[in-house]
């Protein structure tokens, strides 16, 4: 079993709605928590990271953090063409040294 | 702010040949990672430096993959000898470590994408 797993998609929504994202977890050592979207042929970029459980906001993007349920998700409102790439969670321990463990990555295509 | 450069952008290589692949990770940033990133798959770390020694190497194959930092610096990744499966997207990370709280944000440069054939 991962220690991330993540749906692959591809998830194909109309501009405009909302892209509801999530991951679920194995390790409950884990303490940071991130979002990352790839463009093709793209390194991946920092989107919104978290570090307890709870909702963040930024924007249209909303990430939420269940650590009791080891569950995480990411909101996308109003979701625009330009939105459309591979989203990833992350997440890690300090005490790894901060090694960065990825889930497979969930494919949105956002349609005009 | 410059960002992480990586070269080749692309490379076609015969399996059993050697390639090796290069990193300038942003100014001052102490740790610097190689992650292999399969299509269709997240990134996987293959090493972590800290400045100019390893971190982490436990999921590097070290029969046939070798990574270096020898100033702090910039850093190759080399695979000799090449095989089928090792065709994907290397990527380069690095992030800061200085300040409270420890900086998280790791910044990734846009890969090499090998293809053995």
């Amino acid at each position: 079993q991962k220690e991330v797993e993540q749906d692959p998609g591809p998830l194909s929504v109309p501009e405009g709605a909302i892209v509801s994202l999530n991951c679920t977890y194995s390790n409950s050592a884990f303490q940071y928590f991130m979002w990352y979207r790839q463009y093709s042929r793209k390194g991946p970029e920092l989107l919104m990271y978290t570090y307890s459980s709870g909702n963040k906001e930024d924007g249209r993007f909303t990430a939420q953090v269940d650590k009791s349920s080891k569950y995480i998700s990411l909101f996308i409102r109003d979701s625009q063409p330009s939105d459309s790439a591979t989203y990833l969670c992350a997440m890690n321990r300090a005490a790894a040294g901060n090694k960065l463990t990825f889930g497979g990555g969930t494919r949105v295509l956002v349609k005009p | 702010e410059a960002g992480v450069a990586q070269s080749p952008r692309y490379k076609i290589i015969e399996k059993r040949q050697s390639v090796a692949f290069w990193c300038n990770p942003i100014s001052g940033h102490a740790t610097l990672y190689w992650y292999q990133q399969i299509l269709g798959q997240g990134p996987k770390l293959l090493i972590q430096f800290q400045n100019n020694g390893v971190v982490d190497d436990s999921q590097l194959p070290k029969d046939r993959f070798s990574a270096e930092r020898l100033k702090g610096v910039d850093s190759t990744l080399k695979i000799q000898p090449a095989k089928l499966e090792d065709s994907a997207v290397y990527l380069c990370a690095s992030r800061t470590t200085r300040g409270p709280p420890m900086n998280t944000e790791a910044f990734f440069g846009q890969g090499t994408r090998l293809t053995v054939v």
